[in-house]
């Protein structure tokens, strides 16, 4: 059975810099056209792509974040970390992690999330 | 980046209700446009890719049509357990951006 789960420090101070960490069981990251994508969403509002690894370690960001993201992945641990710098008030979000899936069908295809972790930046 | 535009943004229905939201992308996607349900403080639930396979375990009365630019999810009989938030997401190249969201509110 598939599962993902995030973890991060709850509360962060603005310009510092957040690790995010997913988890997961079920399948393996080795594994041709799997990947793990970071997903957010602010209170009150909606999902945000942010960045995506694949099996290849091929690494995809949102451009606005781009300078501000790096996405790396621990195959033996079966992890997916997310580090973003220089955080701001505007970055208080529940950031999820979803497995993908490339499909000729489908695109790609995110059919197991995280259950996310709501992280406050505030001073 | 390809802009999802989803409508309407609420909806107050009844149980029993037909429901039926859309959703429009900026370029043509195919058929690579998935709808998920969301409940208040719980992650984003997959219930259709390809724009109209229903998901494994999905009840029947989820469908999903559409091609190209324009989407729809139909929700046939609307049971308590709907009322949530649904976004579309297109599936075809990175960022897969989604629509803003359509709340079903009890009318």
């Amino acid at each position: 059975q598939v599962t993902l789960r995030e973890s991060s420090p709850a509360l962060v101070k603005p310009t510092q810099t957040l690790t995010l960490t997913c988890t997961f069981s079920g399948f393996s990251l080795t594994t041709t056209a799997m990947s793990v994508a970071w997903i957010r969403q602010p209170p009150g509002k909606a999902l945000e792509w942010l960045a995506r690894i694949d099996w290849d370690d091929d690494k995809y960001y949102i451009a606005s974040l781009r300078t501000r993201l790096t996405i790396s992945k621990d195959t033996s641990k079966n992890q997916v970390v997310l580090t973003m710098t220089d955080m701001d008030p505007v970055d208080t979000a529940t950031y999820f992690c979803a497995r993908g899936t490339v499909s000729a069908v489908a695109g790609t295809l995110f059919d197991y999330w995280g259950q996310g972790t709501l992280v406050t930046v505030s001073s | 980046d390809i802009q999802m535009t989803q409508s309407p943004s609420s909806l107050s229905v009844s149980v029993g209700d037909r429901v039926t939201i859309t959703c429009r992308a900026s370029q043509s996607l195919s058929s690579f446009l998935a709808w998920y349900q969301q409940k208040p403080g719980k992650a984003p639930k997959l219930l259709i890719f390809a724009a109209s396979s229903l998901q494994s375990g999905v009840p029947s009365r989820f469908n999903g049509s559409g091609s190209g630019t324009d989407f729809t999810l139909t929700i046939s009989s609307l049971q308590p357990e709907d009322f949530a938030t649904y976004y579309c997401q297109q599936a075809n190249s990175f960022p897969y951006s989604f629509g803003q969201g359509t709340k079903l509110e009890i009318k």
